[in-house]
């Protein structure tokens, strides 16, 4: 079956644009998943989707990151104002629940290069 | 706060010759820990998941195991086809994000 999809694979912008990242996440799935792997620093939880609950905002690094969620499937994770910082590959992933135990399918990720 | 340290942070080794990949974990309250395989350019595959120490999970050439304090991914007579970032991640308490480790390196050379 199709896994996660995410787009654009690559993306380079200038800093202080703004840029939106996509992604679609295996049907079915409830709950959704932003990470960012940057060089040196393994992979960081950004926010998570479940549902119609709240999303868990907990990891997001500034009021710059952004995410929403539409239909309970596809989401797009905005950052506005890029800055150089923001420069990593940023991955989503889903799973049949939220919660303890469940194990997350990932996308390929998409690589942001900030210049 | 959740901690996760995998080490060594590279491993090479020849074909056919087996290791073993640590994870050490901190943790309020282990729901899961989770190994992943990542190859470059791609997003992490996921390989298994472990809830309570004392279990293991076999795939292949993969072994993994836990402790309360640790897990182990043991290789036996690896491949080249096995050489990828090998990555760790715990989930606890009532939250549903991975917290990941750094990840190993694995080269096996031919």
């Amino acid at each position: 079956g199709a896994g996660v999809s995410q787009s654009p694979s690559n993306k380079v912008t200038e800093k202080g644009k703004d840029v939106e990242l996509r992604c679609d996440p295996i049907s079915g799935h409830t709950a959704l998943y932003w990470y960012r792997q940057s060089l040196g620093q393994g992979l960081e939880f950004l926010i998570y989707f479940q549902g119609n609950s709240a999303p868990d905002k907990s990891g997001l690094p500034s009021d710059r990151f952004s995410a929403e969620r539409t239909g309970g499937s596809v989401s797009t994770l905005t950052i506005q104002r890029t800055q150089q910082e923001d420069s990593a590959v940023y991955l989503c992933a889903s799973s049949s629940l939220a919660g303890s135990g469940y194990e997350q399918y990932f996308g390929p990720g998409t690589r942001l290069t900030v210049t | 706060e959740d901690q996760v340290t995998q080490s060594p942070e590279a491993l090479r080794l020849q074909e056919g010759e087996s290791s073993s990949l640590n994870c050490s974990y901190t943790v309020s309250g282990l729901r899961g820990l989770f190994w992943y395989r990542q190859d470059p350019g791609k997003g992490p595959e996921f390989l298994f998941t472990l809830y309570s120490a004392g279990e293991e999970k076999e795939k292949e050439r993969l072994k993994a195991t836990l402790t309360k304090k640790e897990s182990f991914l043991h290789i036996t007579a690896p491949k080249p086809e096995d050489s990828a970032t090998y990555l760790c991640a715990v989930q606890s308490g009532a939250n549903s994000k991975l917290t990941f480790g750094k990840g190993i390196t694995l080269s096996v050379r031919p």
